[in-house]
C-alpha cells in the first residue's frame, strides 16, 4: 500500500497568513493527489485534485503544487472559513491511502 | 442538486451486522465509481471499499475483507455496504463518496455520513 504523509500534523496560523502544508507519498503516485478540506461534522470537500487543479467553486488562494512523491497545498491569505483539516489522499492505485490530516487552527 | 444521502448506521452488538445504503440523485448513478469511506471518532479518513460503475469489480482494505460486502442497485441509484462480524473498531462515521475519472479519480461528492457504533 501507499503510504501518505503529511506534514505537519497541526498548525496556528492567523488571519491573511500564507499556509503550507506538505504531503509525500512512499512511492511515485505521478499526479494522482487530490486535496480534501474538512470542518467538524462535515462531509470531506474536494479542494484540489490531479495536483493543482483547483475544484469548481474553491477559491482561488486554494493552490496546489508538486510531482511524483512530494506534494503541497497552499493557502495564499488564509480567511476564517479556512480553519479546519485538510487531508491528502491518493487515487493512483487501491487501496486509496489518506494522509494523517493537517488541523488548521486559529492563532 | 448532485448529491448523496447514507442510512442505516445505528448502534450493534459486536459480532452483529448492518447494512448501510448511499443513495444518489442529481446524477446518472450507472457511470460512476463509488467508494466507502469511513472517520472513527476524533480519527482521520480511512478508504474501506469501492465497486466499479456495473458492479463487476470490488475491493477493500484489508482490515474488512471478508467481512464487509460492498454493492449497488443502478436501478435504484443506491450503493451498500453489508457489515458482518462486526468489531469495536469499525466504531466510525461511514461516508459514501463518487469516483470521477475526469477529476483524475477524485472523490468529488461526499454524503453527509452515517455513524455506527459496535458495543455491548
Amino acid at each position: 500500500d501507499i503510504q501518505m504523509t503529511q506534514s505537519p500534523s497541526s498548525l496556528s496560523a492567523s488571519i491573511g497568513d500564507r499556509v503550507t502544508i506538505t504531503c509525500r507519498a512512499s512511492q511515485s503516485i505521478r499526479s494522482f493527489l487530490n486535496w480534501y478540506q474538512q470542518k467538524p461534522g462535515k462531509a470531506p470537500k474536494l479542494l484540489i485534485y490531479a495536483v493543482s487543479s483547483l475544484q469548481s467553486g474553491v477559491p482561488s488562494r486554494f493552490s496546489g503544487s508538486g510531482s511524483g512523491t512530494d506534494f503541497t497545498l497552499t493557502i495564499s491569505s488564509l480567511q476564517p472559513e479556512d480553519f479546519a483539516t485538510y487531508y491528502c489522499k491518493q487515487s493512483y492505485n487501491t487501496p486509496r491511502t489518506f494522509g494523517q490530516g493537517t488541523k488548521v487552527e486559529i492563532k | 442538486e448532485v448529491q448523496l444521502a447514507e442510512s442505516g448506521g445505528g448502534l450493534v452488538q459486536p459480532g452483529g451486522s448492518l447494512r448501510l445504503s448511499c443513495a444518489a440523485s442529481g446524477f446518472t448513478f450507472s457511470s460512476y465509481w463509488m467508494h466507502w469511506v469511513r472517520q472513527a471518532p476524533g480519527k482521520g479518513l480511512v478508504w474501506v471499499s469501492r465497486i466499479n460503475s456495473d458492479g463487476s469489480s470490488t475491493s477493500y482494505a484489508d482490515s474488512v475483507k471478508g467481512r464487509f460486502t460492498i454493492s449497488r442497485d443502478n436501478a435504484k441509484n443506491t450503493l451498500y455496504l453489508q457489515m458482518n462480524s462486526l468489531r469495536a473498531d469499525d466504531t466510525a462515521v461511514y461516508f459514501c463518496a463518487r469516483d470521477t475519472v475526469t477529476l483524475s479519480d477524485a472523490f468529488d461528492i461526499w454524503g453527509q455520513g452515517t455513524m455506527v457504533t459496535v458495543s455491548s
